[in-house]
């Protein structure tokens, strides 16, 4: 079974500085699609940025981008120009592209805190 | 922008009730979920369901849940006889397909079992 792993509990950064979320994920698959989801204190699940294992080049969302090393089964978030509204959890989830095991399987968050 | 939509947004039970938690997922989504996330831990995995079906389910979603799609567009998910452990936040998603779309969550289902 898959794993995905958030080795920082908890992350600070100040306004405007940037700042590097890690995930690291566990599979026996080729292809598949990895996720970093947003959840604010009002609880909500807030999609931010995706990657498909099978393109090379790193997502971009404006500030947000990632760092997808496919080898070492990494997958970092990049959150530039931190603003106060991105203070959130963060989770990295991966999802299988086989047929019938698509849920998303996360893992267990880092809480990024933005100091102003 | 199309969203998934929950109700209640939050509910309190006494422990041993029945609690029916809804959802109406986006309207041309085809593989709907339901997660789970216990205060302070990651989200969990419960079920999806396609065609009418349980596609797939954890072992967290034993013979005490159930989940049906009633009427075409509410997708229900039914805790026959609630545990001070199920409280949690649920979490109602959907997607159009399987094939690395994005799954869309909604604002979820705090559920407080007293």
């Amino acid at each position: 079974a898959q794993t995905v792993t958030q080795s920082q509990p908890e992350m600070s950064v100040q306004e405007a500085e940037t700042v590097t979320l890690s995930c690291t994920y566990d599979t026996s698959e080729s292809d598949y699609y990895l996720f970093w989801y947003k959840q604010p204190p009002s609880r909500q699940m807030i999609l931010v940025i995706r990657q498909e294992a099978y393109k090379q080049q790193n997502a971009t969302e404006n500030r947000f981008s990632v760092n997808f090393q496919k080898a070492a089964k990494s997958f970092s978030l990049k959150i530039s120009d931190s603003q106060l509204g991105d203070a959130a959890m963060y989770f990295c989830a991966y999802r299988s592209e086989i047929q019938g095991a698509q849920k998303l399987v996360f893992g267990q968050g880092t809480r990024l805190t933005i100091n102003p | 922008e199309p969203e998934v939509t929950q109700t209640p947004s939050h509910q309190v039970t006494q422990m041993g009730q029945e609690v029916i938690l809804r959802c109406v997922p986006i309207s041309n989504h085809l593989y709907f979920y339901w997660y789970r996330q216990i205060l302070g831990q990651k989200v969990e995995f419960l079920v999806s369901f396609y065609n009418n079906e349980i596609s797939e389910k954890s072992e967290i979603f034993d013979d005490q849940f159930s989940v049906e799609r009633p009427d075409g567009s509410n997708f229900t998910l039914k805790i026959r006889s609630t545990k001070l452990e199920d409280s949690a936040m649920y979490f109602c998603a959907s997607t159009r397909a399987y094939e690395g779309n994005t799954i869309y969550f909604g604002e979820g289902s705090w559920l407080t079992v007293v």
